[in-house]
């Protein structure tokens, strides 16, 4: 069965350490695997995809088919970075399936 | 260009209501999804709509039901509310091209 797993549900850091937020996927097929953040009274919105392979607000996050994971990752992390971060798989017909999300909180 | 839109953005019913949401994707977009968002589940996919044709459908019961309109605007439809009913609901609008969902608010919907 397709599904997305973050086992973290909240994750504390301090302002300036490296962040690393944790996703994985089980899916028989090619995975496509983005990363969705919603800030405080925000709506949902995208991050990174993993095709494009690009660095969003200095977030990277490299798909390793080898250990099913989509890590997100960032070197330095700051206080705007707060948020609760959600790794989701797309599957056919429009369906993004969402794991559980993970609250990063980084402190002063 | 405008985001997606939902109406209303807060909503309370009661028990055995049914209800209205509306959701206007980004202009040119063809695809909404929608999908139900609550503390236990988390978010989980509705049904999705392409071109007024239901592409994919999940795992709620027949009480939930959704349509879309020629301008590519969509509505979905809860009958009977439970109170399980509960949730944030949202919509998404892809392009024609591509994956990326773009979101809507939200509606919080309150079933006493």
């Amino acid at each position: 069965a397709q599904r997305v797993t973050q086992p973290e549900k909240l994750l504390s850091v301090f302002k300036g350490a490296p962040v690393e937020l944790k996703c994985n996927y089980s899916y028989s097929g090619s995975p496509e695997l983005f990363w969705y953040v919603q800030y405080s009274r925000q709506r949902l919105q995208l991050l990174l995809r993993h095709i494009s392979r690009e660095s969003i607000k200095g977030f990277t996050a490299d798909l390793n088919k080898g250990e099913t994971s989509f890590h997100l990752k960032k070197p330095f992390a700051q206080e705007e970075d707060s948020a609760m971060y959600y790794c989701a798989l797309y599957n056919q017909g429009g369906k993004l399936i969402f794991g559980q999300g993970t609250e990063l909180s980084v402190k002063p | 260009k405008a985001g997606v839109t939902q109406t209303p953005r807060y909503l309370i019913k009661t028990r055995g209501q049914q209800v209205t949401l509306s959701c206007s994707p980004i202009s040119g977009h063809r695809s909404v999804s929608w999908y139900q968002q609550t503390p236990g589940q988390g978010l989980q996919f509705l049904f999705e709509y392409f071109s007024e044709t239901q592409r994919n459908k999940g795992n709620f019961p027949g009480r939930f039901s959704g349509r879309q309109f020629s301008n590519s605007r969509s509505e979905m439809n809860v009958s009977t509310l439970e109170l399980g009913d509960s949730a944030l609901y949202l919509c998404a609008s892809t392009r024609t091209y591509g994956n990326e969902q773009f979101f809507g608010p939200g509606t919080r919907l309150t079933v006493l």
